[in-house]
């Protein structure tokens, strides 16, 4: 199995583009998540979604930030408009729900930039 | 509230000694899971391990270990005869009774192992 797979690796946008980041998660996981990482705040959960539906996206930032999941293979993260606080690593992991021993894999991140 | 606490935000080592990573967390929950990853320089989240509250055993993998104990809340982590490539982010993370993978991050450790 390829794992997580997030595109692209680096984004550097300026101040007030509109920014997607995609997210391909391993095949038959049920689970999909948004995780960011800062310095500041460290890894915190974004939203995330079961049988592709948004199951809590009380971490979700401002409204300029939106997730979909049109289907089971496939999500992305958006930032519209941009600004340089959303510089971050967004990490996209997936999961089956269920299983006993086995962690949750994550992408290798989207480094952001806003400038 | 869920809360996971690693107290230590740096540890300098000489290659060859051990270390142990301090893991402390909280959760109201009688069923949870523990977690441990890895950030190496290259910026990926590496999964180590996954313990639920109910095995209290202790786990060893090679030069790592981990020692669970419910009467502390602690979840340490121990290498042993740490190498260079030891180096990287550590972070403990905690999943509640759903078990569907949404991780309280403790805010890291980052280890540096020196030759």
């Amino acid at each position: 199995d390829a794992g997580v797979i997030q595109s692209p690796r680096h984004e550097v946008t300026e101040m007030g583009q509109e920014v997607t980041l995609r997210c391909k998660p391993i095949s038959g996981h049920d689970y999909l998540f948004w995780y960011r990482q800062t310095m500041m705040r460290g890894l915190e959960l974004l939203i995330y979604f079961n049988n592709n539906v948004p199951i809590d996206d009380s971490g979700m930032p401002e409204d300029r930030f939106s997730a979909k999941m049109p289907n089971a293979s496939f999500s992305t993260l958006k930032i519209q408009p941009s600004e340089p606080r959303d510089s971050a690593v967004y990490f996209c992991a997936s999961s089956l729900a269920g299983e006993a021993n086995y962690g949750y894999t994550f992408g290798s991140g989207t480094r952001l930039t806003v400038v | 509230a869920q809360k996971v606490t690693q107290a230590q935000t740096e540890i300098s080592v000489v290659e060859k000694e051990d270390v142990t990573l301090d893991c402390v967390y909280e959760t109201r929950d009688t069923t949870y899971y523990l977690f441990w990853y890895k950030q190496p320089p290259s910026g990926e989240l590496v999964f180590l391990i996954r313990r639920n509250s109910f095995d209290e055993q202790n786990e060893i993998s090679g030069r790592y270990s981990w020692n669970f104990q419910k009467s502390t809340s602690s979840f340490n982590f121990t290498i042993t005869a740490s190498q260079v490539v030891d180096s990287a982010v550590y972070f403990c993370a905690l999943s509640g009774s759903s078990n569907t993978g949404k991780l309280i991050f403790g805010q890291g450790t980052t280890l540096q192992v020196k030759p």
